[in-house]
């Protein structure tokens, strides 16, 4: 069955410096991964996608997210933190697909607290 | 945004009640899924809508049913609420035809059963 794994629940960072959120996946065939964030009281926000193609992925505001296919990891990354990104941040796979879509399976979330 | 929206915001019921929620998806796309999300934890899969038809379904027992519309928004119904059935609900809608769509979230609905 698809999975993903996120060890830790809670990152806490200081402002403006790099930022990894962690995920690890366990997929049958090709993996799709996604990331998401969800702001209190808020539904959740496409951040980035790997479909195929370069193991560096770049998304919305400054986050990107490089996919490890030998140690089967997808880490969320950031070169400078920002008190707003403090967020609960989510990984997901694409479920073993069928005809016209698929569901996605999340992770526990990771909360990101980012200081001042 | 997204252009997903969903309503009601919030949702106060009581046990054995039922309750419909209500979804509209981002123009263009034709499929909706829909998750809860129980406190603490990610969302989990309920089941997804395709042209009108269920599409998939998660490990939900039947008194989660749904539909979906000719203009591809969606209804989800929750019938006998049990405590447990307290959550963040979302919906999302994604693009026909492509295996790797990406899914748009709506706000979410807010369920209390007391």
């Amino acid at each position: 069955a698809q999975s993903v794994a996120q060890p830790e629940d809670q990152v806490n960072v200081a402002e403006g410096n790099p930022l990894t959120v962690k995920c690890t996946y366990s997929v049958s065939g090709n993996p799709y991964l996604f990331w998401y964030v969800q702001y209190p009281n808020r539904g959740l926000q496409f951040l980035l996608k790997y479909i195929t193609g370069d193991n560096l992925v770049k998304g919305s505001y400054g986050f990107e997210a490089e996919f490890n296919k030998s140690q089967t990891s997808f880490h969320l990354k950031k070169p400078s933190a920002l008190v707003s990104d403090s967020a609960l941040y989510f990984c997901a796979v694409r479920d073993i697909p069928n005809q016209a879509g698929t569901a996605l399976i999340f992770g526990k979330g990771t909360t990101l607290s980012v200081s001042s | 945004e997204t252009g997903v929206t969903q309503s009601p915001t919030h949702l106060i019921k009581t046990r054995g009640q039922q309750v419909t929620l209500r979804c509209s998806s981002q123009s263009g796309h034709n499929t909706v899924s829909w998750y809860q999300q129980a406190l603490g934890q990610g969302p989990q899969f309920i089941f997804q809508y395709y042209r009108e038809e269920e599409n998939g379904r998660g490990n939900f027992p039947p008194r989660f049913s749904g539909l979906q519309f000719p203009n591809y928004s969606s209804e989800l119904n929750v019938n006998a609420l049990e405590l447990d059935d307290s959550a963040l609900y979302l919906c999302a809608s994604s693009q026909p035809g492509r295996a790797q769509e990406t899914q748009y979230f709506g706000p979410g609905t807010r369920l209390l059963v007391l």
